[in-house]
């Protein structure tokens, strides 16, 4: 158990539906990573948080978006929802920040959402 | 640009056999590092091992071995005398200074193993 937490485990919506998925990172980690795996382009990184800001964009729709709360749990947002959008999306966490984060210990991954587009 | 290859999508050995899975980066910085993460057919991802630049010496964990090597710059890691519940995806990542240290991971490399 890596102790990253993310709900809902499975999800199957329609098109142009609106989802939330939710993350609850490790006890004392401060950073929140959101990866989308899917079929085509494998596992990329989306979007990072740390502390409640945000720290870093990667390959993220404009549909898509997250935030990330005081109790520091992470929310991901994916609106317009497409057919493409069907994946498994990851949730990690690390207790700092940029090379700090991997010095001191590796992300861990929670169980990931996935996500039925139909 | 960091680049993770990972030449092999799918390999399959009977019960006991050695897998060796091959994983090539490409990166500009100097200090990087590079990562081994296995997906059971559950979904989820778990961590296997972390080896930073710095560090070639290999590592052996059980059954697990990695052999890293900067020169050719490689991460190989071995699987010796498999078992069924080593089947998996293994994915090897990379994370460096230039993409601020967010993983880039390879494509995956399918392992089956039969009984």
């Amino acid at each position: 158990d890596s102790g990253v937490t993310q709900t809902p485990k499975h999800l199957i919506t329609a098109t142009g539906q609106r989802v939330t998925l939710r993350c609850s990172p490790r006890s004392g980690d401060l950073s929140v990573y959101w990866y989308q795996q899917s079929l085509d382009q494998g596992l990329q990184f989306l979007i990072q948080y740390y502390n409640g800001e945000e720290r870093a964009k990667g390959n993220i729709l404009e549909r898509f978006s997250a935030q990330q709360f005081p109790d520091l749990h992470s929310e991901l947002n994916l609106s317009s929802l497409e057919l493409g959008d069907s994946a498994l999306y990851f949730c990690a966490s690390s207790v700092a920040d940029g090379v700090r984060a991997l010095a001191d210990s590796p992300l861990h991954f929670g169980n990931g959402t996935r996500l039925t587009v139909t | 640009a960091q680049k993770v290859t990972q030449a092999q999508t799918e390999i399959s050995v009977v019960e006991k056999e050695d897998v060796t899975l091959d994983c090539v980066y490409e990166t500009r910085d100097t200090t990087y590092y590079l990562f081994w993460y296995k997906q059971p057919p559950s979904g989820e991802l778990v961590f296997l091992i972390r080896r930073n630049s710095f560090d070639e010496q290999n590592e052996i964990s059980g059954r697990y071995s990695w052999n890293f090597q900067k020169s050719t710059s490689s991460f190989n890691f071995t699987i010796t005398a498999s078992q069924v519940v080593d089947s998996a995806v293994y994915f090897c990542a990379l994370s460096d200074q230039y993409n601020d240290y967010k993983l880039s991971f390879g494509a995956g490399t399918t392992v089956t193993v039969r009984a």
